[in-house]
């Protein structure tokens, strides 16, 4: 078993659509949750960043963490074509084996279709 | 802030050379950087752990020797893949941390490899 777990999708949605993205994970060291948007050649862009449980909003994404469940999911609201990229989880501990190490999911293609 | 920038970002070369690959932090000092190599649809598979000033630490299966790693000062980590075969043509992305544990990290844009 993945120590972070992901649907790769592929996701297609109409434009103005509300998207859900989520990973379950393993570890329980896990304090750190990020969310990064690749594009197509790129390298990943940090959308979203929390630090244990709870939600956080910026702008169209809301990022929330359940660490009870090791569960954590990104919404995207009012969805638009440019948001059409592949969306990766990725996890950090803070401290043994794993400290500053980012462990990723396999990534979520996600398209918004005009 | 927090921009990091990675060159070349295309590379075709032969079987037998040896590529360099620059990453670099231009508007903070990196303690640590990371190496990741992506095969097409797949996620980041971490290969090393670059600390201004060591050894690099690498992951299991990465070969240290194949792979020479060097981060001599805070803004620049280099990444060496010696005797290039086609098995090595990947995608490589480096990120940087301001200090160890620190996140979130920051991303260079890539290198696409392609070993002829």
């Amino acid at each position: 078993q993945k120590e972070v777990e992901q649907d790769p999708g592929p996701l297609s949605v109409p434009e103005g659509a509300i998207v859900s993205l989520n990973c379950t994970y393993s570890n329980s060291a896990f304090q750190y949750f990020m969310w990064y948007r690749q594009y197509s050649r790129k390298g990943p862009e940090l959308l979203m960043y929390t630090y244990s449980s709870g939600n956080k909003e910026d702008g169209r994404f809301t990022a929330q963490v359940d660490k009870s469940s090791k569960y954590i999911s990104l919404f995207i609201r009012d969805s638009q074509p440019s948001d059409s990229a592949t969306y990766l989880c990725a996890m950090s501990g803070v401290g043994g084996t794993s400290y500053g190490k980012l462990t990723f999911g396999q990534g979520t293609i996600l398209t918004v279709h005009p | 802030g927090a921009v990091v920038s990675q060159h070349p970002s295309r590379v075709i070369c032969k079987s037998g050379t040896s590529v360099k690959i620059e990453c670099r932090s231009l508007d903070f000092q990196a303690t640590t950087m990371f190496w990741y190599r992506q095969f097409p649809k797949q996620s980041l598979m971490l290969m090393a752990t670059s600390n201004e000033g060591s050894k690099a630490t690498y992951e299991q299966g990465v070969e240290k020797d194949k792979f020479l790693i060097n981060h001599a000062s805070l803004t620049l980590s280099t990444l060496t893949v010696t005797s290039a075969h086609p098995e090595d043509s990947s995608f490589y992305i480096c990120s940087a941390q301001i200090k160890p544990g620190d996140q979130p990290q920051h991303f260079g844009d890539g290198t696409r490899l392609s070993i002829l």
